[in-house]
């Protein structure tokens, strides 16, 4: 059983266009996270969500719109894309209390062409 | 603004010795300090942990090392093995509020047969 589970692993898509990926995870974390890996391979938080409550909203452009529908899945949406979007975008949950870590999705490779 | 810093992007060792990955940090207030392991193609999976009040944390062949007046803590592998060949992030939070993780930039640790 997948832990944190995000789809899709690829996408290629055009400037301009809007796309998803979803994230799901059964492992009952009250926390979920989006995580961007760019060229330079730092790993950045963007979001996080505690029990569908925004929590962290890092300096990321508007056109990314996370979504909580409930504690176990949360979606980035992003319109517009741009090449500059072009990264590996990783989901992540935890426990809140500190040191238990992260459990991290295996990452969605987006290629903005 | 770097605060987690990972100075050495790669090392190379022999299988069966000692594999020393190094982090620094650079913000006070952090008080959870973490070690994730990255596979090509994968998500970040969490190793070991330490908490500042501790100066070592040691987890079979895995040990973390804590130096807080210099701000600086250390990933000991030994003996290592091929398997551990992977990109190793060290990573730090403060805990309570958003709780939220910063990553350096990982280190690609090589282990020859």
């Amino acid at each position: 059983d997948t832990a944190v589970s995000q789809t899709p692993k690829y996408l290629v898509t055009q400037m301009g266009n809007d796309k998803s990926i979803k994230c799901e995870q059964n492992l009952g974390h009250d926390t979920m996270y989006w995580y961007k890996q760019d060229s330079k391979k730092f790993l950045k938080i963007m979001f996080s969500y505690n029990n569908k409550e925004l929590i962290i909203n890092e300096t990321v452009p508007n056109r990314f719109s996370p979504k909580s529908p409930d504690k176990a899945h949360l979606n980035l949406h992003i319109n517009s894309l741009e090449l500059g979007d072009s990264a590996v975008y990783f989901c992540a949950s935890s426990q809140q209390g500190g040191g238990y870590g992260y459990t991290f999705g295996s990452g969605t490779r987006l290629t903005v062409v | 603004d770097q605060q987690v810093k990972q100075n050495s992007p790669s090392l190379s060792v022999q299988e069966g010795r000692i594999s020393i990955l190094n982090c620094d940090y650079t913000n006070s207030m952090f008080d959870y300090f973490l070690w994730y392991k990255k596979y090509p193609a994968e998500g970040p999976t969490f190793l070991i942990s330490i908490s500042s009040i501790k100066d070592k944390n040691e987890d079979g062949r895995f040990t973390v090392f804590l130096n807080k007046s210099a701000k600086h803590l250390s990933l000991h592998i030994v003996p290592s093995q091929p398997g551990d060949s992977a990109v190793y992030f060290c990573a730090a939070l403060t805990q309570g509020g958003s709780e939220k993780l910063v990553f350096g930039k990982g280190t690609k640790l090589t282990v020859n047969p």
